[in-house]
């Protein structure tokens, strides 16, 4: 089946756009993560969707910084007046729950650059 | 909370030489312990994973990993490297919060 889909692959913006970044997870997980992926600097966990419950927004590192998800299913991250700091891959995964024994799967990522 | 730790940014191994890329984690209850690879340009997949039970764990692509609880280590190792492991790894560990993700540790294979 389909695996997770991230859009754009790329994206390149001028500081102080915003930008929205797309993630459609595989049908039937109900757990959705964003993470940021800088160079050498690992994984940073952004916000966690979990079915209806209210989001974990605890990794979002500033209010410039937001994200949704319609429907239980696809999700925007959102982030307004973009900074050079911003610049680095946003990955989406989804899995089929959170907590316990359940892995996860990531999509191919968003490559932003603020110039 | 939990954490976990890569000591080595990079592993350089000989194709044909097992390998072995370590982590370490911190954690307050049982731990739920995870591998990823990322490719050149590409999204993480999974490798593989520790519950409970047997301490080796066997995953994809002939990778293994050994859960030591005293240690508090789950190094991933592979018998025979090849040229197409090169790659970026990822530890990860879960207890009843959050996954955390180690650093990363970039794993080069030579022919």
């Amino acid at each position: 089946g389909a695996g997770v889909s991230q859009s754009p692959s790329n994206k390149v913006t001028e500081k102080g756009k915003d930008v929205e970044l797309r993630c459609d997870p595989i049908s039937g997980h109900t757990a959705l993560y964003w993470y940021r992926q800088s160079l050498g600097q690992g994984l940073e966990f952004l916000i966690y969707f979990q079915g209806n419950s209210a989001p974990d927004k605890s990794g979002l590192p500033s209010d410039r910084f937001s994200a949704e998800r319609t429907g239980g299913s696809v999700s925007t991250l959102t982030i307004q007046r973009t900074q050079q700091e911003d610049s680095a891959v946003y990955l989406c995964a989804s899995s089929l729950g959170r907590g316990g024994s359940y892995e996860q799967y990531f999509g191919p990522g968003t490559r932003l650059t603020v110039t | 909370a939990q954490s976990v730790a890569q000591p080595e940014d990079q592993v350089n191994v000989a194709e044909g030489n097992p390998l072995t890329v370590k982590c370490t984690y911190s954690v307050s209850g049982n731990p739920y312990l995870f591998w990823y690879v990322q490719y050149p340009n590409r999204g993480l997949q999974f490798l593989l994973k520790y519950i409970t039970g047997d301490n080796l764990v066997k995953g994809s692509y002939g990778f293994e990993a050994e859960f030591n609880k005293s240690q508090t280590s789950f190094h991933l190792k592979k018998p025979s490297a090849l040229v197409s492991d090169s790659a970026l790894y990822f530890c990860a560990v879960r207890d009843m919060g959050g996954e955390v993700f180690g650093k990363g540790t970039t794993l080069s294979v030579s022919s």
